[in-house]
């Protein structure tokens, strides 16, 4: 699977958009950009992807670079309940279960101040 | 969507015995995976466990150690072996939907602590 960069932390204040880079420079053709988060004490949770078009749902929204080495996640109005480790994951399209499975890399921690 | 349980939620072992970690599906998957997140860290997939074939285990993870199995579409269980302190972790189990296999769902994990 394809590696994925991302710093190691960030900060935001509540109510503000967040923006969290993700490089991706070995991407392949066939590898979807998603997005997971973790809350403290919880398993990981789905949030958004996408292959080449930017994509929106109510939780984010996902800006893909037009050569696709990069991407974003944008919250669009931080809340206090965003604070999580936010993980870009490339993972390869398919329905075997080997393709499946995501390789998690170590995210970002955001941190979101009153 | 997926609701994920796993039991026990935590638990404190001794070093050398052995806990069984299960996870239950309210929907029937054929895809699951177990994963392993050590203090601080990210998670590490342990192994893939479709109903219907053998544990598949990533690389650094054998049988022996991290038994598992998929009687069903809606239940596996991952037994911790012969444990030792570096075993203490938060284990999780997720699914793919048979329906929807862009997302996976995670259940909330066993934290485990051997001492």
């Amino acid at each position: 699977d394809a590696k994925t960069t991302q710093p190691n932390s960030m900060e935001s204040n509540e109510e503000e958009p967040v923006h969290l880079p993700c490089n991706h420079s070995t991407i392949s053709g066939t590898d979807y950009i998603h997005w997971y988060r973790q809350l403290p004490s919880q398993g990981p949770e789905y949030v958004i992807h996408g292959l080449t078009s930017n994509v929106n749902n109510r939780m984010a929204s996902l800006a893909i670079a037009e050569d696709r080495k990069s991407s974003t996640l944008i919250l669009h109005r931080a809340t206090l309940r965003d604070a999580a480790v936010y993980y870009c994951i490339l993972r390869d399209w398919g329905y075997g279960g080997a393709t499946n499975k995501l390789i998690f890399g170590t995210g970002t921690l955001l941190a979101v101040q009153p | 969507s997926a609701v994920i349980s796993q039991k026990p939620s935590r638990d404190i072992c001794q070093r050398g015995t052995s806990l069984t970690i299960q996870c239950q599906v309210d929907s029937q998957v054929t895809m699951m995976f177990w994963y392993r997140q050590q203090p601080g860290q990210s998670l590490t997939l342990i192994a893939t466990a479709n109903q219907g074939s053998e544990a598949t285990y990533e690389s650094g993870f054998v049988i022996d150690k991290f038994p598992i199995s998929r009687p069903n579409l809606t239940f596996s269980t991952l037994t911790v072996s012969n444990m030792s302190p570096e075993d203490s972790s938060i284990y999780l189990c997720s699914v793919v939907l048979d329906y929807s296999p862009e997302t996976q769902y995670f259940g909330p994990g066993t934290r485990l602590l051997v001492l």
